[in-house]
């Protein structure tokens, strides 16, 4: 059992459909992250939000949109990608205390999306 | 910008034995995290150690260490006494301990390495 669950756990779409990926954490945390994995890529950072405020946007394309309407809920709004956009994601969360930061990030299982 | 190579696509060790993985890393920071993760086949990414660079004792988790070498910039993971369950693939990875910039909440990971153990 994970403090940060994802879903749905797979996802199909096709490149003109419009998805959303949910990601819950009960850990009482108050970052969250959306990260991405590509086969044969490191996983690679996509949003930051702490305390709901977006605070990064690594260089994502905008048809990915994210949403934070609470700490403990994000979801990742899909529209019109493109096949190279498959890949796993994963949700993530940790406790921040303003100027302290390191504290350890916790994933979910991940959501499998399949763009055809 | 801050780099982690794990050189090790692949290890494999036979249950009850030890093995290392490796993990180097490049950054211009004083003060950081370095931590390795676990995803087994169900992909999720599980924590196993975690390192502060302040502190120069090593980290023990069961039967987790690490080698931390600041100077070397090396971060080496050691199994003890490995079990099935511990086949997985292993991901070193980065934090930076500087609370603004563009590194905030960004974990920096190795390509990974597949561990299989062998009964």
């Amino acid at each position: 059992e994970t403090g940060v669950t994802q879903t749905p756990r797979h996802l199909v779409m096709g490149m003109t459909n419009k998805k959303s990926l949910k990601c819950e954490q009960h850990l009482g945390h108050n970052a969250m992250y959306w990260y991405k994995q590509s086969a044969k890529k490191p996983l690679e950072l996509m949003f930051v939000y702490n305390f709901k405020e977006q605070t990064e946007n690594n260089s994502v394309p905008s048809r990915f949109s994210p949403e934070c309407p609470n700490s403990s809920h994000l979801f990742l709004h899909l529209h019109t990608l493109q096949p190279e956009d498959s890949a796993l994601y994963l949700c993530a969360s940790s406790a921040e205390r303003g100027e302290v930061v390191g504290n350890t990030i916790y994933f979910g299982e991940g959501s499998w999306l399949t763009v055809v | 910008a801050q780099t982690v190579t794990q050189s090790q696509p692949e290890m494999s060790v036979q249950e009850a034995e030890t093995v290392t993985l490796s993990c180097t890393y490049d950054t211009s920071e004083s003060d950081y995290y370095l931590f390795w993760y676990k995803q087994p086949p169900s992909r999720q990414m599980i924590l196993v150690i975690r390192q502060e660079a302040y502190k120069q004792q090593n980290a023990t988790e069961n039967r987790f260490s690490v080698n931390f070498q600041k100077a070397a910039k090396s971060f080496s993971l050691k199994i003890s006494d490995s079990q099935l369950g511990d086949a997985a693939m292993y991901f070193c990875a980065y934090r930076s301990a500087d609370a603004g910039g563009t590194s905030y909440g960004k974990l920096t990971f190795g390509q990974g390495t597949i561990l299989t153990v062998h009964p």
